[in-house]
């Protein structure tokens, strides 16, 4: 496709329950960043994947949060027994290479999709 | 850990008035990105600072990255009512986390 996306675009769910977000990356970018951003609230890191394997996962706020990319594609972020202070916009990105490496021409640019906006009643 | 902070928080403008934000992190960066959020979207890439004391220009805008990088500047000239939105900028941590600073929002008065 012409830039990341990711589903679902809203999300209500009661307390609780589990959700699952999908994030599609730009084809051909090996890495890919989950971050979670409240009203009118900067980024917070959640976790980065490289290929299919995240070197770190102290991102997640929490064990009831996981997730998993699979085929250097696709990536899942599950959050189980959903709370209120869970609500908030859910931002995946993409970039050629990771941010880490700088270099120049931008082939770290992160390309942001729309979001998932997660409410938890 | 480290921690990167981004100042103000809030800034009004008139429109053609100049405004800057300020971003200042704990630890030295291998590099640091720019990147503007309008309100109700997603945050786009402006750009991405690498040298020790490097400045960039696009249009208005003016980037400054700090001799010992771990500050650097967003400068924009003459203000319009399309510079609206929130400005951030963010660093690598070791090699797999990204901080962003809180952003900047920019409301420009007409």
């Amino acid at each position: 496709g012409a830039g990341v996306s990711q589903s679902p675009s809203n999300k209500v769910t009661e307390k609780g329950k589990d959700v699952e977000l999908r994030c599609d990356p730009i084809s051909g970018h090996t890495a890919l960043y989950w971050y979670r951003q409240s009203l009118g609230q900067g980024l917070e890191f959640l976790i980065y994947f490289q290929g299919n394997s995240a070197p770190d996962k102290s991102g997640l706020p929490s064990d009831r949060f996981s997730a998993e990319r699979t085929g250097g594609s696709v990536s899942t972020l599950t959050i189980q027994r959903t709370q209120q202070e869970d609500s908030a916009v859910y931002l995946c990105a993409s970039s050629l290479v990771p941010v880490v490496r700088g270099g120049t021409g931008g082939l770290n640019e992160q390309f942001f999709g729309p979001g998932t906006r997660l409410t938890v009643l | 850990g480290q921690q990167v902070m981004q100042i103000p928080q809030y800034q009004h403008v008139q429109e053609g008035e100049d405004f800057t934000t300020y971003c200042n992190s704990s630890t030295t960066l291998s590099n640091i990105q720019w990147y503007k959020q309008r309100p109700g979207g997603h945050p786009v890439f402006l750009i991405q600072l690498v040298k020790s004391g490097e400045v960039k220009k696009q249009k208005r805008l003016t980037f400054q990255f700090g001799e010992a990088k771990k500050n650097s500047s967003l400068h924009i000239t003459a203000t319009q009512t399309t510079d609206v939105g929130t400005y951030f900028c963010a660093g690598p941590e070791r090699d797999d986390k990204i901080i962003f600073g809180k952003g900047t929002r920019l409301h420009i008065l007409p």
